[in-house]
């Protein structure tokens, strides 16, 4: 039974840069699309992108400019990286696998604050 | 981008009784190709994630009960949930994976009356 890990620093300065990373554990991660998706507190859910075998990403429009996620198949985690954060980005943020979302982490919450 | 809309926003249902959650797209989220629509419906309780229930419009997940059932095509659809237990309380979410960027609806809270 595949499944997600998230890891991040959980407070990050206004400005600066989040890196978050996805464990996958009981399933390789070739054959599938693996996204992040995000919630702010008391709020509803925001896709943030996708990623298929390294080399296909798909971003949300409203955030492309400031996101990249990538896969390191060698230790079997995918991540995300979001730039110049804003009290705005503060969300848990849940890695999935495929595009209806079958398996979630359970979330790890990042909080922008000075 | 494709809107999603769901009602109503919240909902009180008797234990026992059916509950009908509503969702709605701005655009088709049919596949000709697969004549299948690229919509699910993930139930989410207070400090967890969001759980898969139907995919497809209409394939329930493994595992979940079958008092849960979604329908509907293109643009309408539904998830219905026969017989309201107490554990059923919960926000549900409806997703569309036709095209990017994915979008969810603002979620439907329900709850026991």
């Amino acid at each position: 039974q595949v499944q997600l890990q998230e890891s991040g620093p959980g407070l990050v300065k206004p400005s600066e840069t989040v890196s978050l990373t996805c464990t996958i554990s009981g399933g390789p991660i070739s054959d599938y699309y693996w996204g992040w998706i995000r919630q702010p507190p008391g709020k509803g859910l925001e896709w943030i992108g996708y990623i298929f075998l390294s080399d296909t990403t798909h971003y949300n429009p409203s955030l492309k400019s400031r996101i990249t996620i990538s896969v390191d198949g060698s230790k079997n985690q995918f991540s995300l990286k979001l730039s110049d954060v804003t009290a705005a980005d503060t969300a848990v943020y849940y890695c999935t696998r495929r595009g209806y979302n079958d398996v979630w982490g359970r979330g790890t919450l990042v909080t922008v604050s000075s | 981008d494709i809107v999603m809309t769901q009602f109503p926003d919240s909902l009180a249902v008797s234990l026992g009784e059916r509950a009908t959650i509503n969702c709605r797209s701005s655009q088709t989220v049919l596949s000709r190709s697969l004549n299948k629509s690229h919509l699910a419906w993930f139930q989410q309780k207070p400090g967890q994630p969001p759980h898969l229930l139907i995919s497809w419009a209409s394939t329930r997940e493994s595992g979940v009960p079958d008092r849960f059932s979604g329908s509907g095509s293109g643009t309408d659809f539904t998830l219905s949930i026969s017989s309201l237990q107490a554990e059923d309380v919960a926000v549900y979410y409806c997703q569309q994976y036709y095209s990017t960027p994915y979008t969810f609806g603002q979620g439907t809270k329900l709850e026991i009356k």
